[in-house]
């Protein structure tokens, strides 16, 4: 059963505008999450990261919200350009050794 | 060089035959970790380890065998590869808890 979930396999958004990509998780022990940028043939590069004790982490122009009562996650970028145009996973972890990971969502940013 | 290395980038094998993926890393990270990716599935985990000689199963480990007996190499072995084991495998490293994870850029795999 998928703990971390990305309902959204796809978004398109046009240059400048906001992308936010969503996340949804159901093991309420998560306490560390994450987003990982992927281009094609590339590993996962890392984004930015929220500890389960805030609500919200800003990096630059991204910045990723928590909300642990509706147990969801989400990434702003703003304003989005088309190099970010990539596949976006988000990623939890509890106390053990483990990322679990969602599906991904494909951002297209239209110039 | 400095960061995490797989090898090969691209593996064609037939079904049957044992392979194995290489994985090295040069931060002496702690934790290593072994993905794959299939379209639907996102990132499973197979296999992690927390430092030498310490090894535990993730998600999908049927099929696989993992060996670290040095910090920096986490080798995965297909022991007879199936064409189910068709995939993109990804390594990852990780200093400690609550910390990011650093990926390879990952082995693509064909069984035939």
């Amino acid at each position: 059963d998928q703990q971390v979930k990305q309902n959204s396999p796809s978004l398109s958004v046009q240059e400048g505008r906001i992308s936010i990509l969503n996340c949804d998780y159901t093991n309420s022990m998560f306490d560390y999450f994450l987003w990982y940028k992927k281009y094609p043939a590339e590993g996962p590069t890392f984004l930015i990261s929220i500890s389960s004790i805030k609500d919200k982490n800003e990096d630059g122009r991204f910045t990723v919200f928590l909300n642990k009562s509706a147990k969801h996650l989400s990434l702003h970028i703003v304003p989005s350009q088309p190099g970010d145009s990539a596949v976006y996973f988000c990623a939890a972890s509890d106390a053990g050794n483990q990322f679990y990971f969602g599906t991904g969502t494909s951002l297209t940013v239209i110039p | 060089d400095a960061g995490i290395t797989q090898s090969p980038r691209y593996k064609i094998t037939e079904t049957g035959r044992q392979v194995t993926l290489m994985c090295h890393q040069t931060w002496s990270h702690s934790y290593m970790f072994w993905y794959r990716q299939d379209l639907g599935h996102g990132l499973r985990l197979i296999y992690y380890s927390a430092a030498a000689d310490i090894t535990d199963k993730g998600e999908v480990p049927d099929g696989y065998v993992v060996s670290r007996s040095k910090t920096e190499n986490f080798p995965l072995t297909l022991e007879s590869a199936t064409r189910s084991q068709t995939s993109v495998y990804f390594c990852a490293s990780r200093q400690g808890m609550n910390t990011e994870a650093f990926f390879g850029q990952g082995t693509r795999l064909t069984v035939v």
